[in-house]
C-alpha cells in the first residue's frame, strides 16, 4: 500500500489559515469516508485531531476542520496559533482491514 | 481513562527478534469494535502501520512486513505483544501501541512510544 501524498511543509502567520492536502486513490481516500488527521509535536506521540473526514474529538478546538473531494482530503487550521506548529499526518482506510498514512506535513507558524 | 504503554528493549542486534509489549488500561480488548495496533516511526520519517489485533482475535499485518510480524493478546492481562524477526538497522524507529476504533478506522489513543535502535 503506497503512502498518501502530503506537501512536506506549510506555513502561515498567527491568525491566518493553513490548509494541508492528503492525496490518495479511489482505493483509499476516494473510496471511504474514513480519513483521520493526527498532530505530532516534536518528541511526542501523535494526537487525533479529525476522524471520519470531518468529525472532531472532544477537546479539539473548532479551528481544526476537515473535508474531502474525490481522492484528496484536506485539513484546515484557522486562526493559527503558535501551538499549532507541529507535524500533521493523514490516514485513510484502504480496504482489506488495512489502512495507510500520509507522508506528513510540517506546519510552521511564522 | 484510556492509557497504553509500550515496553521492550531499547537496543537489539541485527538478525535478532524484537518483542514489544503493550500494556493498556481503561478499556477491554473484548469490547466489540476495538482493536490494538502497532505503528512505527523511523527518526525524522513518517508513520507506518505494522499490525493490529481485534477484539475477536482477528489479526492483520502490513503486507510488506507480514512474514516478520506476529501479534497476540492476553486479555486477562490487558496486554498485546508484537514480535518482529530478523531485525535490521532500517527497523530503527519509535514503536507506538495505539487503540483503533475499527468501524470508523481511526486511532484515538496512543502510547508514548518506545525507541528501538538496531545496531551491532
Amino acid at each position: 500500500q503506497s503512502a498518501l501524498t502530503q506537501p512536506p511543509s506549510a506555513s502561515g502567520s498567527p491568525g491566518q489559515s493553513v490548509t494541508i492536502s492528503c492525496t490518495g486513490t479511489s482505493s483509499d481516500v476516494g473510496g471511504y469516508n474514513y480519513v483521520s488527521w493526527y498532530q505530532q509535536h516534536p518528541g511526542k506521540a501523535p494526537k487525533l485531531m479529525i476522524y471520519e473526514v470531518t468529525k472532531r474529538p472532544s477537546g479539539v478546538p473548532d479551528r481544526f476542520s476537515g473535508s474531502k473531494s474525490g481522492n484528496t482530503a484536506s485539513l484546515t487550521v484557522s486562526g493559527l496559533q503558535a501551538e499549532d506548529e507541529a507535524d500533521y499526518y493523514c490516514s485513510s482506510y484502504a480496504g482489506s482491514n488495512m489502512g495507510v498514512f500520509g507522508t506528513g506535513t510540517k506546519v510552521t507558524v511564522l | 481513562q484510556v492509557t497504553l504503554r509500550e515496553s521492550g528493549p531499547a537496543l537489539v542486534k541485527p538478525t535478532q527478534t524484537l518483542t514489544l509489549t503493550c500494556t493498556f488500561s481503561g478499556f477491554s480488548l473484548t469490547t466489540s469494535g476495538l482493536s490494538v495496533s502497532w505503528i512505527r516511526q523511523p527518526p525524522g520519517k513518517a508513520l507506518e502501520w505494522l499490525a493490529r489485533i481485534d477484539w475477536d482475535d482477528d489479526k492483520y499485518y502490513n503486507t510488506s512486513l507480514k512474514t516478520r510480524l506476529t501479534i497476540s493478546k492476553d486479555t486477562s492481562k490487558n496486554q498485546v505483544v508484537l514480535t518482529m524477526t530478523n531485525m535490521d538497522p532500517v527497523d530503527t524507529a519509535t514503536y507506538y501501541c495505539v487503540r483503533l476504533v475499527v468501524e470508523d478506522y481511526y486511532f484515538d489513543y496512543w502510547g508514548q512510544g518506545s525507541l528501538v535502535t538496531v545496531s551491532s
